[in-house]
């Protein structure tokens, strides 16, 4: 499996755009990039997948460049109830969908 | 929407006694996880399977944890005997299967063994 490295936290404030980047260099060709939300007290919850270029929903934008080495999730115009952890995972369905999570990045959104 | 529910969603306990969380997937996900976080170590995969089959539990004690799907509607997960430091937070994930497709958490059971 792929090893993430995601920067350990960041701080934002309301209305700004928040951007965090997960390097994934040894991704292999089937892999696929997730992202996943966690608030306090809560399960981590599915935000976007992507596998190259750009993905977007009602929640994030995922950017994969064309080396796929790396991905940004990017959150538009965060809120106060944005703040929570965000973990970048990075896996194989032909690996037996093995879901394992790293630091995550915690974003702390300021008023 | 459709929810992983896990129960007990608190448990308090004394060292030695037997602990059973149980958790109900999503009905038709064929693949359930069990995490488990705490503070220092994150989340930790402690076990996972496929149309109830184990895969890989690989990450728990196998002294004391066990982990099992009685039914597609059911899944375990026990310690026997409980310590201390099994005081976490233990998750239940659901998906459909494919990794990209994500999947669902459940709220979870926090453990306390005294």
């Amino acid at each position: 499996l792929a090893k993430t490295t995601q920067p350990i936290s960041m701080d934002s404030y309301e209305g700004q755009e928040v951007n965090i980047t997960c390097s994934h260099n040894n991704i292999a060709t089937n892999d696929y990039i997730t992202w996943y939300q966690q608030f306090p007290s809560q399960g981590p919850r599915f935000i976007i997948q992507g596998y190259k270029t750009k993905v977007t929903n009602e929640v994030a934008s995922l950017f994969i460049p064309a080396d796929r080495k790396s991905s940004t999730l990017s959150l538009p115009r965060v809120s106060l109830s944005d703040t929570a952890v965000y973990y970048c995972l990075v896996g194989d369905t032909a690996a037996g969908n093995k879901l394992t999570f790293g630091g995550g990045t915690r974003v702390l959104v300021k008023p | 929407d459709a929810r992983v529910t896990q129960t007990p969603r608190h448990k308090v306990t004394e060292m030695g006694q037997e602990v059973t969380m149980r958790c109900q997937p999503i009905l038709g996900h064929n693949t359930v996880f069990w995490y488990r976080q705490t503070m220092m170590q994150g989340l930790e995969l402690l076990a996972y399977f496929r149309n109830r089959a184990p895969l890989d539990d690989s990450g728990m004690p196998k002294d004391r944890f066990s982990a099992e799907m009685p039914d597609a509607t059911l899944a375990t997960l026990k310690i026997q005997p409980s310590e201390p430091r099994d005081s976490a937070v233990y998750f239940c994930a659901s998906g459909p299967g494919p990794f990209f497709y994500g999947y669902t958490f459940g709220s979870g059971t926090r453990l306390t063994v005294v």
